[in-house]
């Protein structure tokens, strides 16, 4: 089966850890996405990569760090920089930048 | 930076209406998308609109892009209760703030 998988589900953190979500996708998309969603809100684009090797900053960079070593993975990192982690993030992927996103299932993060 | 605007934020329905959600975006862009989410879930693709004056229809869902006016619309018709769920468009990796939609009996 062709998607996007993210892990974990469910994750619990003390203030001051950094903790890394991961995101592998096996469409065989150039492009992959890092999105976080606050309870009622849209979604805000944290970092984003076209292809391997490369990635930018979105809207809410600050606090968070990524890499892109293989086409299939795209892991976030929330560093203790970021005040306020505590959200539902979600993982993309894309034929091409700008492309029809598919999404995982999401990782919920909350900071205790 | 491409910016997204959507409305309404919220939105109930009776059963059998008919409604519009309305998106608008700030700079140029050919393509635009719809996606849909259901409490607690993820994002499923609803519509990819590619072109000035492209429409799909599915089911009760009709949407539409017009890239001169920057302007897209998602059309309910005869609003059903598995309609309820958040709804938003999105261009260039940008999103709106969504469409809480309530179909109520």
């Amino acid at each position: 089966d062709g998607g996007i998988t993210q892990s974990p589900k469910y994750l619990f953190r003390k203030e001051g850890q950094n903790v890394t979500l991961s995101c592998e996708q096996n469409l065989n998309h150039d492009a992959m996405y890092w999105y976080r969603q606050d309870p009622g809100q849209g979604l805000r684009l944290i970092y984003y990569s076209q292809i391997v090797n490369d990635f930018q900053k979105g809207d809410i960079a600050e606090g968070y760090s990524v890499s892109r070593e293989k086409k299939e993975s795209f892991p976030l990192t929330v560093t203790s920089a970021q005040k306020n982690p505590t959200a539902f993030y979600l993982c993309a992927s894309s034929i091409l930048y700008t492309g029809e996103l598919f999404f995982g299932e999401g990782s919920r993060l909350t900071v205790l | 930076e491409l910016k997204v605007e959507q409305n309404p934020l919220f939105l109930s329905m009776q059963e059998g209406k008919n409604y519009t959600i309305y998106c608008n975006y700030s700079t140029t862009s050919d393509r635009l998308y719809w996606y849909r989410q259901d409490p607690g879930k993820s994002l499923e693709s609803l519509f990819v609109l590619l072109s000035n004056g492209a429409v799909k229809q599915e089911g009760r869902l009709m949407a539409s892009l017009d890239t001169k006016a920057r302007l897209s619309t998602l059309h309910i018709t005869a609003a059903v209760h598995d309609l309820s769920a958040t709804y938003f468009c999105a261009a260039q990796g940008r999103f709106g703030a969504g469409t809480r939609l309530t179909v109520k009996p």
